[in-house]
């Protein structure tokens, strides 16, 4: 089984430019989910998917930043005209909905990530 | 809102020797997750283990357990007899119903040959 993967995995852009990243979940799995990381701090919720359905978007940074995942398998995070401070590491998880008597537990298990600098 | 307390910048450890990471978390949902990952330097998250809010007994995954104390809100992670592969950043994380997962800023730990 393959996890997830995650393309390209390093993007360099300049300024003002859109940039696309790709995530593709474990094949099972019907959440995905996308987080920034920035340098010397823990991941930050972006958005996720429940198969094709967004089900939370709140957390998008600008409207700048848009998700799809059109058939329910895998997704796209894009970036409209880039500026400096988007530069991060852009991470996709996914995860089954396994409910448990009593609690529901929900694993998210993460791809490598895609580093993106903004000149 | 959630929020998780990484108080522990870094931590050296010598190898062959336990080492704790401690995490305090605060929510006012009655159900929620808490997890700890590991980012090695390559970026990827690596899950390590989980624990429910209405499970009784500690979780343990190999090496790892996890001290829950549910009363005072920490979930500290334990790591007995360190290698040096587990040198990494690592972070403690909580889900709960709104399925996002709210990290600590993370510990880097160190270990010494």
């Amino acid at each position: 089984d393959t996890g997830v993967s995650q393309d390209p995995r390093h993007k360099i852009t300049k300024r003002g430019q859109n940039v696309t990243f790709r995530c593709d979940p474990i094949s099972e799995h019907n959440r995905l989910y996308w987080y920034r990381q920035t340098l010397g701090q823990g991941p930050e919720f972006l958005t996720y998917f429940q198969n094709e359905a967004q089900l939370e978007k709140s957390r998008l940074l600008s409207d700048r930043f848009s998700a799809e995942r059109p058939k329910g398998s895998f997704s796209t995070l894009e970036i409209q005209r880039t500026e400096q401070g988007d530069s991060a590491m852009y991470l996709c998880a996914s995860s089954f909905d396994e409910r448990t008597p009593g609690e529901a537990r929900k694993t998210q298990y993460f791809g490598p990530g895609t580093r993106l600098l903004v000149l | 809102a959630q929020k998780i307390t990484q108080t522990q910048p870094g931590m050296f450890v010598q190898e062959k020797e336990a080492v704790t990471l401690d995490c305090t978390y605060d929510t006012s949902d009655p159900s929620y997750g808490l997890f700890w990952y590991k980012q090695p330097s390559s970026g990827e998250m690596i899950f390590l283990i989980y624990q429910g809010s209405y499970d009784q007994q500690n979780a343990t995954e190999g090496r790892y357990s996890l001290n829950f104390q549910k009363a005072r809100k920490s979930a500290n992670l334990v790591i007995s007899a360190s290698q040096l592969g587990d040198s990494a950043m690592y972070f403690c994380a909580m889900e709960n119903a709104g399925n996002m997962l709210t990290f600590g800023g993370g510990t880097r730990l160190m270990v010494k040959p």
